[in-house]
């Protein structure tokens, strides 16, 4: 069965305090490996594809890499509005697999 | 990309009755997407609707339930059907080509009483 899991489902940080969120997957036919941040009462918003193990995109604090069966989120240095819930989706041909998502509240 | 406006944002509606949301996209897309989430959950597809072809359901989705149209390539609707407090819920219509980010609108709030 295609499954999509995020871990943890929430994480607390203080402000400037570094860690990284996990996606792993069992999902054939993989076409990618999305990450997306949701802000309440928003749609999702993309952030990073990841097509093949061993790469690895980057913007601003955040940095997504992948490996054959997970991806993580890097947050380096984090600051209250990166404050969000971030979901992973694999996609195979034909549709999207969501994880739960991880809502990550950082404190000034 | 695609900027997506979702209409109406938020609705309340009795029990019994429907509601038809309206997805429109500034560019040409081929696919277009209909989620729901659930409070709190993360995201579950209905059905993709794809321009001059039926749509395609998810299990545990029935076109009886969610009719969706899709008359050109900027534009879609979904509707919920003889609503029930369990469809209260966000839905979210998104687009994207194979293999290729999805981007979402802001979704439509639906509370049913």
């Amino acid at each position: 069965e295609d499954q999509v899991t995020q871990s943890p489902e929430a994480l607390r940080l203080q402000e400037g305090e570094s860690s990284s969120l996990n996606c792993s997957y069992t999902v054939s036919g993989l076409r990618g490996l999305f990450w997306y941040r949701q802000d309440p009462g928003k749609g999702p918003e993309f952030l990073f594809t990841l097509y093949s193990a061993g790469e690895e995109k980057e913007k601003e604090r955040l940095k997504a890499t992948l490996t054959k069966k997970e991806s993580f989120l890097h947050i380096t240095a984090p600051k209250p509005e990166d404050s969000a819930t971030y979901l992973c989706a694999v996609g195979d041909f034909n549709k999207f697999y969501f994880g739960s998502g991880t809502k990550l509240n950082v404190k000034p | 990309s695609a900027v997506i406006s979702q209409k109406p944002s938020r609705d309340i509606c009795q029990r019994g009755t429907s509601l038809t949301i309206q997805c429109q996209v500034d560019s040409q897309v081929t696919m277009m997407f209909w989620y729901r989430q659930q409070p709190g959950q993360s995201l579950t597809l209905i059905a993709t609707a794809n321009q001059g072809s039926e749509a395609t359901y998810e299990s545990g989705f029935v076109i009886d339930k969610f009719p969706i149209s899709r008359p050109n390539l900027t534009f879609s609707t979904l509707t919920v059907s003889n609503m029930s407090p369990e469809d209260s819920s966000i839905y979210l219509c998104s687009v994207g080509s194979r293999g290729e980010p999805q981007h979402f609108g802001d979704g439509t709030r639906l509370s049913i009483l």
